[in-house]
């Protein structure tokens, strides 16, 4: 257990259906990640938060999906109108972000495995 | 460009060692990392290495850093059924980029 915490661990939801998931990160971290996992792939990085700042957002992130983190602490990531491509494992990410060393690494939760009937 | 390359299989058997290679696109990497992922969980951060640094030891890891060829590897001595996994290596440019993993099978 990193102490990163997601909910729920698995959604079945039929296509054109919204889901949310949601990420509670080590209490201390104020950078918080998305990725998306597909069967036989590495994780692809979705987007990141420096405390309730969106900083950035990878071009996979389609105007379907949008993420919030409102106060700075835990974070939820919206899936609007699913499609069946949406399938896939969503990790939640946290790291120490400003300063310099191993603060870079990120420690992953158990991720939110989606299937989109 | 960002790519992280790795093999996609391994097969090794117990008890001998395992060494899982990468090779990644970009110099200005400061940290690289090895991740661990057993079937239906998460992601654990097994070992990391900074960029100017050569080789690591941890325990039965081992990693090594070619900065000139932009090659990285994972060495596990003794290597044991627990060790059954997909290892990813991974650059850091505040997003991580990771490859596509290595599944290290264990013969017996």
């Amino acid at each position: 257990d990193t102490g990163v915490s997601q909910n729920p661990r698995h959604k079945i939801t039929k296509r054109g259906q919204n889901v949310t998931f949601r990420c509670d990160p080590i209490s201390e971290h104020n950078r918080l990640y998305w990725y998306r996992q597909t069967l036989g792939q590495g994780p692809e990085f979705l987007t990141y938060f420096q405390n309730e700042a969106q900083l950035e957002k990878s071009r996979l992130l389609s105007d379907r999906f949008s993420a919030e983190r409102p106060k700075g602490s835990f974070s939820t990531l919206e899936i609007q109108r699913t499609e069946q491509g949406d399938s896939a494992m969503y990790l939640c990410a946290s790291s120490l972000g400003g300063q310099r060393g191993a603060w870079k690494t990120q420690y992953f939760g158990p991720g939110t495995r989606l299937l989109v009937l | 460009g960002e790519d992280v390359e790795q093999s996609l299989f391994l097969s090794v058997r117990e008890g001998d060692s395992s060494v899982i290679n990468c090779t990644y696109t970009d110099s200005s990497s400061t940290y690289l990392y090895w991740y661990k992922q057993e079937p239906g969980a998460g992601l654990q951060l097994l070992t990391y290495i900074f960029s100017n640094m050569d080789m690591k030891q941890d325990q039965r890891l081992t990693v090594l850093l070619n900065k000139k060829d932009k090659h990285l590897s994972l060495r596990i001595a003794d290597t044991q059924t627990g060790d059954s996994a997909i290892y990813f290596c991974a650059e850091n440019h505040d997003k991580i980029i990771f490859g596509k993993g290595t599944r290290l099978h264990i013969l017996p």
